[in-house]
């Protein structure tokens, strides 16, 4: 069974673009979240999506949003880049729910924002 | 309230020893509380979890402790090898929060 997998592993950015990252989960999982990872504030929640609904968002600006499609695949997006935005960004995939069982994560898509 | 808080932020151990890592959460609305390694270059994978309805659960070298009063739980990692070399996340979640809260992580090293 394929894991999670995101694209692209790896990208370079400048200030004030955007990007869009893809994460095609687990054959079956219906969940998917999205989790940044930077040394200074560790893993942090950014949102779930669930039968293409957003059901949950963490604390990040209305410049981080996301979607998913009706096959569970999800996107997520971060307009007018900053230097702050660069790190490695998780995407998780669950049968269930996101916080009532086991995430299985990618190997995310490391952003570098110059 | 919703912080796990997370340490050591480094621990070394000998090959054969027990590696210790402690986390203690504040929110009694939690009910998950999973324990992650991550290894250089990829994501976090599943370890061991444990709910409060009990306060220790093992999985080969691996073992929860879990003290509901306390607010805290471990991972202890009896005979340690090289190979779990890693850094280490504890979480924590509630069902109705759908999503988990992570601790800071612990980068553990196991000397050979």
């Amino acid at each position: 069974k394929a894991g999670v997998t995101q694209t692209p592993r790896y990208l370079i950015k400048t200030r004030g673009q955007q990007v869009t990252l893809s994460c095609s989960p687990i054959s079956g999982h219906r969940s998917v979240s999205w989790y940044q990872q930077t040394p200074g504030q560790g893993l942090q929640f950014l949102f779930e999506y669930f039968s293409e609904t957003q059901r949950n968002k963490g604390n990040f600006p209305g410049r981080f949003s996301g979607r998913q499609f009706s096959n569970s695949r999800s996107e997520m997006n971060v307009s007018t880049l900053e230097l702050g935005d660069s790190a490695l960004y998780l995407c998780a995939s669950s049968l269930n729910p996101s916080g009532a069982g086991e995430l299985f994560f990618g190997e995310g898509s490391r952003l570098t924002v110059l | 309230q919703q912080q796990v808080k997370q340490s050591p932020q480094s621990l070394i151990v000998q090959k054969g020893g027990i590696s210790i890592i402690n986390c203690a959460y504040e929110n009694t609305a939690f009910d998950y509380f999973p324990w992650y390694q991550q290894f250089p270059g990829k994501g976090p994978a599943l370890l061991i979890a444990i709910r409060p309805d009990v306060s220790e659960k093992k999985e080969g070298r691996f073992t929860i402790s879990f003290n509901k009063s306390a607010k805290q739980f471990s991972l202890h990692i009896m005979d340690s090898q090289p190979g779990d070399s890693a850094t280490y996340f504890c979480a924590a979640s509630a069902r109705s929060a759908r999503q988990l809260t992570f601790g800071s992580g612990t980068q553990l090293t196991v000397l050979p």
